[in-house]
């Protein structure tokens, strides 16, 4: 089975600090994704990674940045958390061309 | 770029029941897959079932089957004999067939309620 794992299911921080979401899978997939989950709007890309060093904007980037040193990790970074950011924030994967596989979620909170 | 409509934000079920969830897209593609996913509450989202556009006869997987109408946008999800484990957030999404497209376009979700 395909593991993909986020660093933190749970995470409150303030405005203006730094924050790193952690995504770590156990596949060998190239293809890699953060998307932000939100009530009546779904899931929304905000970054994705075709390989190691390699990125790409999804649909919502501003505010984000990404980084991708290794194959298996995928990190999502916030330079400076607004309240506007707090959501829910899911990880994913792909090998081929249909499956995606997702974390669990990270449930950001920033106050 | 393309959508994906629910228009459903809500649907419920008596177990062992059946019920159909609805969506519709809005592409000029004429090669693209389409995905159900479903959320259980606090738990990893899952692929339900998928279909290619290209193929006519609409999927199924066990109590999960589609009814895809290519020429309407139309892709719903019928649940049969629904469980007590069914009860989720489901999601459409649609993803282009060209090698390069990486982007996955999800609807906003429909939560299903399954009542003993």
């Amino acid at each position: 089975d395909v593991k993909v794992t986020q660093s933190s299911r749970y995470l409150v921080k303030r405005t203006g600090e730094k924050v790193f979401l952690e995504c770590v899978q156990d596949m060998d997939h190239e293809n890699m994704f953060w998307y932000r989950q939100d009530p009546g709007l779904g899931l929304r890309l905000i970054y994705f990674s075709y390989d190691v060093k390699m990125k790409e904007k999804g649909d919502i980037p501003e505010g984000y940045s990404v980084s991708r040193e290794k194959k298996e990790r995928f990190s999502l970074i916030l330079e400076s958390a607004s309240t506007n950011q707090t959501s829910m924030y899911l990880c994913a994967t792909r090998r081929d061309i249909y499956e995606q596989y997702f974390g669990p979620g990270t449930r950001l909170t920033v106050t | 770029a393309q959508t994906v409509t629910q228009s459903q934000p809500e649907m419920s079920v008596q177990e062992a029941e059946t019920v159909t969830l609805s969506c519709t897209y809005d592409t000029s593609e004429s090669d693209y897959y389409l995905f159900w996913y479903k959320q259980p509450p606090s738990r990893q989202m899952i692929l339900v079932i998928r279909q290619e556009a290209y193929k006519q006869q609409n999927a199924t997987e066990n109590r999960f089957s589609v009814n895809f109408q290519k020429a309407a946008k139309s892709f719903s999800l019928k649940i049969s004999d629904s469980q007590l484990g069914d009860a989720a957030m489901y999601f459409c999404a649609y993803r282009s067939r060209w090698t390069g497209a990486n982007n996955l376009f999800f609807g906003t979700g429909t939560r299903l309620t399954v009542i003993p």
